[in-house]
């Protein structure tokens, strides 16, 4: 268990619908990163959070958007799915930004769009 | 975008044999990561360098930053079967706010 918690594991849903993807980051870190795991692909970057505000942006579509709440939590909510959304959503988080040390990432939500 | 060339994309091991991989990039980085992806689970970090020319090793797995910031390898000793997955190089951009740019992966697999 790396301590990075996502939620859910799967999800199944149809084209057009919205989901919102969860990750509690690991206790006591700040900075919540979220990235796309397409198939056979590398992860790509999506956002990052640090103590409630976003603080870099990477390949993120408009229909994608993300927040981090008090309790450092963040969702990622992603609008009118289309095929090409399916992937592997993946979590990381750090005690601070700018440094990659204990960068830590969860297990990932798998989505698939039908 | 900046972009990472892992390779190979894919390679068979057998039992006892050495393996190595890498990454290029035309970007500068101040951080070269290797990770190690199981089927279902998050990328797991196994080496991380910090300095150009760095050589470290962690058990069997030696990495090293490559002297013109640009490059690292990652070698696998004596490989075991548990070594099979999926490994993948990502780097840290000077000036970055700690996201990481990754490599496509290279997938080892068991000969059979």
């Amino acid at each position: 268990d790396s301590g990075v918690t996502q939620t859910p594991k799967h999800l199944i849903t149809a084209t057009g619908q919205r989901v919102t993807l969860r990750c509690s980051p690991r206790s006591g870190d700040l900075s919540v990163y979220w990235y796309q795991q397409s198939l056979d692909q590398g992860l790509q970057f999506l956002i990052q959070y640090y103590n409630g505000e976003e603080r870099a942006k990477g390949n993120i579509l408009e229909r994608f958007s993300a927040q981090q709440f008090p309790d450092l939590h963040s969702e990622l909510n992603l609008s009118s799915l289309e095929l090409g959304d399916s992937a592997l959503y993946f979590c990381a988080s750090s005690p601070e930004p700018g440094t990659v040390y204990g960068y830590t990432f969860g297990s990932g939500t798998r989505l698939t769009v039908v | 975008g900046q972009q990472l060339n892992q390779s190979p994309q894919s390679m068979f091991i057998q039992e006892g044999e050495d393996v190595s991989m890498n990454c290029t990039s035309s970007s500068i980085f101040n951080t070269w990561l290797w990770y190690k992806q199981d089927p279902g689970e998050g990328p797991v970090l196994l080496i991380a360098l910090y300095k150009a020319g760095e050589l470290t090793s962690n058990g069997r797995l030696t990495a090293q930053f490559g002297i013109t910031r640009k490059d690292s390898f990652l070698n696998i000793s004596a490989s075991i079967p548990s070594d099979v997955g999926i490994y993948f190089c990502a780097g840290q951009l000077t000036g970055s706010q700690g996201n990481l740019i990754f490599g496509k992966g290279t997938k080892l697999s068991v000969k059979p």
